[in-house]
């Protein structure tokens, strides 16, 4: 039984790249969530997935953010032209919408570090 | 909006003390609660939740009760262990569902033998 995976877990960029950070979400689960958790702004949301509805992007903090979720399974973060303070820890959870067990497993995360 | 109130850490015990940590929250209709521990080097996982007033949650010695009337979740603990050294996250759903959390910012808990 896996659980969220998410890779890289380790990413160093410059200041201006173009990064994705990828999300496997539990097999079978169709709600797919994104976190963003750094120092200064605690654990936010970021953006949500829920099987073939419009994604909930209310919580992306500019439009260099973007993600997409291909074939309801895997996801992909995209953050354009990197800046210093897109540095965090970027969590992705997913819950399954069967039954009342709706909790969130969240993956490892993925350090980012833009220099 | 919503939001999340917790202390501000590092709280610092000895094994076998008695632990509390505080929550409120501001939400409107019913939200549900829920505490999330991160211990070093891991992920986020769930601890223990709450979906409506009154309710208590429990897990691993830990629990919560959902009160509305002080719209508060505070985690309490009866004796530490050196274990329980982590990062607990108080966060709330607008409903009880599929949903995105609001989380507190986070207090690091340090239990010393």
């Amino acid at each position: 039984g896996a659980g969220v995976s998410q890779s890289p877990s380790n990413k160093v960029t410059e200041k201006g790249k173009d990064v994705e950070l990828r999300c496997d979400p539990i097999s079978g689960h169709t709600a797919l969530y994104w976190y963003r958790q750094s120092l200064g702004q605690g654990l936010e949301f970021l953006i949500y997935f829920q099987g073939n509805s419009a994604p909930d992007k209310s919580g992306l903090p500019s439009d260099r953010f973007s993600a997409e979720r291909t074939g309801g399974s895997v996801s992909t973060l995209t953050i354009q032209r990197t800046q210093q303070e897109d540095s965090a820890v970027y969590l992705c959870a997913s819950s399954s919408t069967r039954g009342a067990d709706y909790e969130q497993y969240f993956g490892p995360g993925t350090r980012l570090t833009v220099t | 909006g919503n939001s999340v109130t917790q202390m501000e850490g590092p709280v610092t015990l000895s094994e076998e003390a008695f632990l509390t940590i505080n929550c409120t929250y501001t939400a409107t209709g019913y939200p549900s609660l829920f505490w999330y521990v991160q211990y070093p080097g891991e992920g986020l996982q769930l601890l223990l939740k709450a979906t409506k007033a009154d309710d208590k949650g429990s897990n691993k010695g830990f629990e919560a009760t959902y009160r509305k009337e002080t719209t508060s979740f505070h985690l309490e603990k009866g004796s530490v262990q050196v274990s329980d050294s982590a990062v607990y996250f108080c966060a709330l759903s607008p409903y009880s569902g599929y949903s995105t959390l609001t989380f507190g910012k986070g207090t690091m808990l340090l239990v010393s033998p």
